[in-house]
Parts: C-alpha cells; structure tokens; sequence
C-alpha cells in the first residue's frame, strides 16, 4: 500500500529555477526519506530527515518536515539539466527500515 | 567500493517458466530488501532479511514468490510458475542499519513475462 501521495506527479522547469515537490502521509512516523531514480536506474539516496526535525539541508537540496500536516517538501535550489529524474518520498513508520515509497515526481530540467 | 550488484539486467521469457533474480549486497550490510516497481503500483517491498533471516515478507503477492538468502553476500528471488501479471522491474537493496542509515539500491532488473 501507498503511504505517500507526491505533487505534482510531474515538474518542467528550465535549468536555474528551483523545484519543488510535495509529499503527503498518512500515519505517524519516524523519519521520511527523499530518493532519486535515473531513467533506469536504482535509486539513490538524497536525505533523511527525523520526526523530530523540521528541516535539512544537503548542498543544493533542502527538506522539510510538518508532522503536524503530515507533509514534507523538497526543494532543489538552481537545478541542472542533470537534476531531471523521478524524485520519490519514502516514510519508516516502525524504526525498523522497512520503507513505503510514494509515486513520486518526474523532474525535467531542461537546458 | 561496489554497490548493490543485481543479475541479470534483463530477463525475457514465456509465462510458465522459473525465474530467478539475484542480488549480491554491499560487504557488511546485514540488511538486504526485495521490491517491485510498477507503473501502476509503484514501488512495493516484497520481503527484507536480517543477517540472512527472512523478517517480513507479507509483500510476497503469492506462493509463487519465494525468496532465499543462504550467505550474507547472496540472495534469490524466484517466480515459478511466471505469469505476464510478474513483469516489472525487480530491485535489491541493502543497509547496513535501515532504521539509521539509508538504503543503497542495485540498478534492478528488468523483467518481461511473455
């Protein structure tokens, strides 16, 4: 079953504006994680980010966190042609890893 | 250092047939998850290990999945008998703490059941 619910389910920006993207769950947890998956690809860690934190920063990408909305952004700031790829949410509700993903974002940058 | 190694990348065959998918996880790494990903289911866990014991494997559609992980470096998934309805991308991930660290996928394999 789906946890997360992504908006928009997809984004084209051109190269230097930001992005973001939206996810929703509906239960409580213990820390959200964003992932990103290449045109066949796996996909690749971007962030974790704790219940009890409200925002994280990784270079160019910042996250936040309302529990209280049950929500988190990710915002890609001056994004790249090689940011484009699907950007997915992911929540762990029990602390035991085992992670539900959402549909996730296609991101395309163009040049 | 070598990430998740998944084999084959792709894989064709006729409805019926075994298949099986293999997943070699990082050195270390006493976690390793199985999930699915389809248009229109996304991507689904289907079963995880913990130091090569099965934990969870209630997203395991049907008695015709099975998956094994004899040795920490070595994992199969199995479909058999396949049907069409199996075709997706079948990924390996592994952690070495899920609940703290992330997960590192392999590249997935990719499988078409005719």
């Amino acid at each position: 079953s789906q946890q997360g619910e992504e908006d928009p389910q997809a984004l084209s920006i051109q190269e230097g504006e930001n992005a973001t993207m939206n996810c929703s769950y509906k239960t409580s947890i213990n820390n959200l994680q964003w992932y990103r998956q290449n045109s066949g690809r796996g996909l690749v860690h971007l962030i974790l980010i704790r219940s009890n934190e409200r925002e994280k920063h990784s270079g160019r990408l910042r996250v936040t966190l309302d529990t209280s909305k049950k929500s988190s952004s990710l915002l890609i700031t001056a994004s790249r042609a090689a940011d484009t790829a699907s950007y997915f949410c992911a929540t762990d509700s029990g602390n035991t890893g085992k992670l539900i993903f959402g549909q996730g974002t296609t991101l395309q940058v163009k040049p | 250092d070598a990430g998740v190694i998944q084999s084959p990348r792709h894989e064709v065959t006729e409805m019926g047939q075994e298949v099986t998918l293999r997943c070699k996880p990082i050195s270390g790494h006493d976690y390793l998850f199985w999930y699915r990903q389809t248009m229109m289911r996304g991507l689904e866990l289907l079963i995880y290990f913990n130091n090569n014991v099965p934990i969870d494997d209630s997203g395991m559609p049907e008695d015709r999945f099975s998956a094994k992980m004899p040795n920490a470096s070595f994992s199969t998934l199995k479909i058999q008998p396949s049907e069409p309805r199996d075709s997706a991308v079948y990924f390996c991930a592994s952690s070495l703490d899920p609940s703290i660290v992330p997960q590192h996928f392999g590249d997935g394999t990719r499988l078409s059941i005719l």
